[in-house]
């Protein structure tokens, strides 16, 4: 059974620092990994999608790794802004198109 | 387009009521999923369907039942309702196993 983990569980940082977030999954035979944001009370934004045979994805201030050999995905904000922060939350997909979350990682960015 | 829609938004329900939550999608998607959302667990998948008449069951299906008869919708029903089901409920759906398109939610009590 897939079992996904995001660390930390929360997160505060100044505005412009950047955030590093970090995903890892048990099973590496994952069909892609993707990345979504949550705004409180809110429905889930997809950001990134990475394919099992990527490393990286990239939009914007936005970069996600990919490291299926050691179960690990990273979400990377450059120069982050209050506008960041929400709870951001990474899923490893299967063949079926079935989601495992992780718990998320809520962020926080002050002025 | 609408997207993917849920009815309703807010639902207060008695021990032992029943309730269908409705999710519709006007995207033409072959895939639709309905996942529960508890504080500091992440989503966890209810049931899912890969197209019109079939379901499945996913990780917690346990008092809870689904049905898919058209393509567009995807509907989730609570026999008994039991206060251990208070929970916001997402339903997505996706055109193939890849990108899902999340709805806004529907937030349950059950008192």
């Amino acid at each position: 059974k897939q079992e996904v983990t995001q660390i930390p569980a929360a997160l505060s940082v100044p505005e412009g620092e950047n955030l590093v977030l970090n995903c890892s999954f048990t099973d590496s035979a994952i069909y892609n990994l993707q990345w979504f944001r949550q705004d409180p009370g809110k429905g889930l934004t997809s950001l990134l999608l990475i394919q099992s045979s990527q490393r990286e994805q990239t939009s914007g201030r936005l970069n996600a790794s990919l490291d299926k050999s050691s179960g690990r995905s990273t979400l990377y904000i450059a120069a982050s802004q209050p506008g960041d922060s929400a709870t951001y939350l990474c899923a490893a997909t299967d063949s079926w198109g079935k989601l495992q979350f992780g718990a998320g990682t809520q962020v926080v960015v002050t002025p | 387009n609408a997207g993917v829609t849920q009815t309703p938004k807010f639902r207060v329900l008695k021990t032992g009521q029943s309730m269908t939550l409705l999710c519709a999608q006007d995207m033409n998607h072959e895939y639709m999923y309905w996942y529960r959302q508890d504080p500091g667990m992440g989503l966890r998948l209810i049931h899912y369907s890969v197209g019109e008449g079939t379901t499945a069951k996913g990780e917690v299906p346990d008092g809870y039942n689904v049905s898919r008869l058209k393509k567009q919708n995807f509907l989730l029903g609570l026999e008994s309702a039991a206060p251990s089901q208070t929970s916001v409920y997402f339903c997505a759906s996706s055109p193939r196993p890849d990108t899902q398109y999340f709805g806004p939610g529907t937030r349950l009590t059950v008192l």
